[in-house]
C-alpha cells in the first residue's frame, strides 16, 4: 500500500528565512495531498490541499509543489516567522475511502 | 461554528480500568475518525466511522472499540486499559467519502498507570 516519508524530522530556521519540508510517496495513483499544522497542545489544522492534477499552489506565504514524476510533495514557508513554529504533517490519499496516509511530521522552530 | 469537541482533555486511569473518550462535531459530517499520536510514530488510525453504526477498523484497532449512535457523536472505548495505551488521542471528522479535509479536535491526553 501507499507509504509516505517526510523529511526532515526537525527543522530550525531564522525569522525571514524559507523553510522547506518534503514528502515522498510510493503510489502513483495517489490523488489527493494535504499539509496540516499542529501547534503545541492542539489538534491538526489543514493548511493546504492539492489534487494530483495540480503542480503548484500558493496561498498566504505557503507554496505547495507536486512533482509526480519523482513522487515528491513539498511545502515551502517563505519568510517564516515565529508563529509558524509547529509540527507539520503531510498526508496522501489514493482513493475515495477517506483514509489518509500520514507522514511522521516535521517539527519546525523559527527563531527570532 | 465548525468544531470538533473532545472530552475530557486530560485523563488518568489505572491499568485494567475502562476508559471512555467522547467526541462531538457540529458540522453534520458523515465520516469520523479516531487516531492516536505517539512520539516518533505520527498519527495512527484506530477506527473510522462512515456514518451511524457503520464503523471500520483502522490500522491499530486491537484493544479499542467504538460507538456511533448519532451522526454528531463518536466514542472510543478502552475495555481494561493497558499501560501501552498511554497516548494522545485525536478525533476528527470529514464531510464524507472522497472529502479528505479532516477537522480535528484538540485531543485527549490519556495516561494509564
Amino acid at each position: 500500500g501507499e507509504q509516505v516519508e517526510q523529511r526532515p524530522p526537525h527543522l530550525s530556521v531564522r525569522e525571514g528565512d524559507s523553510a522547506i519540508i518534503i514528502c515522498t510517496y510510493t503510489d502513483s495513483a495517489t490523488a489527493y495531498f494535504s499539509w496540516y499544522k499542529q501547534e503545541a497542545g492542539a489538534g491538526l489544522q489543514l493548511l493546504m490541499s492539492v489534487l494530483s492534477n495540480v503542480d503548484r499552489k500558493e496561498e498566504q506565504g505557503l507554496t505547495v509543489l507536486l512533482n509526480k514524476k519523482d513522487k515528491r510533495l513539498s511545502l515551502n514557508l517563505t519568510a517564516a516567522h515565529p508563529g509558524d513554529s509547529a509540527v507539520y504533517f503531510c498526508a496522501a490519499s489514493v482513493g475515495d475511502n477517506s483514509k489518509l496516509i500520514w507522514g511522521l511530521g516535521t517539527s519546525l522552530v523559527v527563531n527570532p | 461554528d465548525m468544531k470538533v469537541t473532545q472530552m475530557p482533555r486530560y485523563l488518568i486511569k489505572r491499568m485494567g480500568e475502562n476508559v471512555l473518550l467522547e467526541c462531538g462535531q457540529d458540522m453534520s459530517h458523515e465520516t469520523m475518525y479516531w487516531y492516536r499520536q505517539d512520539p516518533g510514530l505520527g498519527l495512527q488510525l484506530i477506527y473510522i466511522s462512515y456514518d451511524v453504526d457503520s464503523n471500520s477498523e483502522g490500522d491499530i484497532p486491537k484493544g479499542y472499540r467504538v460507538s456511533r449512535k448519532k451522526r454528531e457523536h463518536f466514542s472510543l472505548i478502552l475495555d481494561s486499559a493497558k499501560t501501552n495505551q498511554t497516548s494522545v488521542y485525536f478525533c476528527a471528522s470529514s464531510l464524507g467519502p472522497g472529502q479528505n479535509t479532516l477537522y480535528f479536535g484538540a485531543g485527549t491526553r490519556l495516561s494509564v498507570l
